[in-house]
């Protein structure tokens, strides 16, 4: 699976939109990007995935570049309990083999009252 | 509560003490994997079963560690003659398979020490 860089922390406010970023320059045509967070003393919370095209559910937004080396999480509205470390991950789609998710070190949001 | 359970929650042994954890995933997931978490670190790998079948191991799974899922449903995780650096968060995380791509869904996780 291709590595992702994100940076280890980010503040904002309240209320406002959170933008996390990720860079995953290396990624193959097969493979999608996932993310997922971890509140404190928490497992791993699935978010959101997408191939090439933006995608949105209930939680979040997932906005992908055309060249999909990166791509960006977007928390709408953010509120103090979206605190926590959000992981970007590539992975390709599953067969009959290799299906370990490979974090990294996340970022670490924290939502400032 | 109809998700991932993991049971003890917490586990402090000594060095040396062999330690078992038990998940019990989703009802009618296939696949269950184990994972490893260290402090600031993000989850590793370690192994997955799909029903009975043990499908993939990190080269983390070392010969002291040993897991099994015997008929499909709960998995059992095994250290034999616990080490200092054993202690970590063991993670838990079951997921629907069908053909295709497929959300893992995680437990709370059992904390373990060895002292």
């Amino acid at each position: 699976d291709a590595k992702t860089t994100q940076p280890p922390s980010m503040d904002c406010a309240e209320g406002r939109a959170a933008n996390l970023p990720c860079n995953h320059s290396t990624i193959s045509g097969n493979e999608y990007v996932y993310w997922y967070r971890q509140i404190h003393s928490q497992g791993p919370q699935y978010i959101i995935h997408g191939l090439k095209n933006n995608e949105t559910n209930e939680m979040a937004s997932l906005i992908i570049t055309e060249d999909r080396k990166s791509s960006t999480l977007i928390l709408p509205h953010a509120t103090l309990r979206d605190t926590a470390v959000y992981y970007c991950i590539v992975r390709v789609e599953s067969g009959g083999g290799a299906d370990g998710l490979t974090f990294g070190k996340g970022t670490h949001l924290i939502i400032q009252p | 509560d109809t998700g991932v359970s993991q049971d003890p929650r917490h586990k402090i042994t000594k060095r040396g003490q062999n330690v078992t954890f038990r998940c019990d995933p989703i009802s009618e997931h296939n696949r269950l994997y184990w994972y490893r978490q260290t402090l600031g670190q993000g989850p590793e790998f370690l192994t997955y079963f799909q029903n009975e079948a043990q499908l993939e191991k990190s080269r983390l799974l070392s010969d002291r560690f040993s897991a099994e899922r015997p008929k499909g449903s709960f998995s059992t995780l095994e250290i034999q003659r616990t080490e200092q650096g054993d202690s970590a968060m063991y993670l838990c995380a079951s997921s629907f398979f069908r053909g295709a791509l497929n959300e893992q869904f995680f437990g709370p996780g059992t904390r373990l020490t060895v002292l």
